[in-house]
């Protein structure tokens, strides 16, 4: 199983609603990502977990909470966002940090 | 501020045209120089790893070479057909004490039939 899986596809949340994305693999990979991405720009990194532990957090606003319950589950808990976090937001895996990524499909966000 | 830059942003290519495109990395703290082709409402998919400078790798049409003395790198597609739209994003994998990967913008391959 070469796959990641996000859900849900699309989300859409008010200001005040509390949700999460989910993102799962079961390549037996060490290394998990979260990335934001907006129209026409590069995903921008937003956290790294590497053996279930947080190893880069890019200064990433704490509206925005990473949760890693285990080495195939990777969440990112949402509360409070402003409309500007309306994004794709990619998940993606790798054996080691240094190694090639493996993504999901992301989760198309908008806050309203 | 650590930059990954793609051009062109966008190309309209006929169906059996050969084409080109270019990743521009820092050349200090490099690690590897990752290739992804991102279709339409799909995952970005891996092409290539390359870490070597002078490093070239090919897959089918689409082949790859790596400069990391200056700088660059450049995806090359022979024959372009249209399934080979999409974008391309290029990734610089950077060892600063811990590994990151900063991504570029990439480059949208539209190829007319």
């Amino acid at each position: 199983d070469t796959e990641v899986t996000q859900t849900p596809k699309h989300l859409v949340m008010g200001m005040t609603n509390k949700k999460s994305l989910k993102c799962e693999q079961h390549m037996g990979h060490r290394a998990m990502y979260w990335y934001k991405q907006k129209a026409k720009k590069p995903p921008e990194l937003m956290f790294v977990y590497s053996y279930e532990k947080l190893s880069i957090n890019e200064s990433v606003p704490s509206r925005f909470s990473p949760e890693c319950p285990n080495s195939s589950l990777l969440n990112l808990h949402l509360h409070a966002l402003q409309p500007e976090d309306s994004a794709l937001y990619l998940c993606a895996s790798s054996q080691g940090q240094q190694e090639t990524q493996y993504f999901g499909p992301g989760t198309r966000l908008l806050v309203l | 501020i650590l930059n990954v830059e793609q051009s062109p942003q966008s190309l309209h290519v006929q169906e059996g045209d050969s084409t080109n495109f270019t990743c521009s990395f820092p050349s200090s703290n490099f690690y590897a120089l990752h290739w992804y082709r991102w279709e339409t409402a799909k995952s970005p998919e891996a092409l290539f790893v390359m870490t070597l400078n002078g490093d070239e790798k090919k897959k089918g049409r689409i082949s790859a070479t790596l400069n990391t003395k200056e700088g660059y790198s450049y995806l090359y597609i022979k024959g372009s057909q249209p399934e080979d739209s999409a974008t391309y994003l290029c990734a610089f994998g950077i060892n600063t004490g811990g590994f990151k990967t900063i991504f570029g913008a990439g480059t949208r391959l539209f190829v007319k039939a």
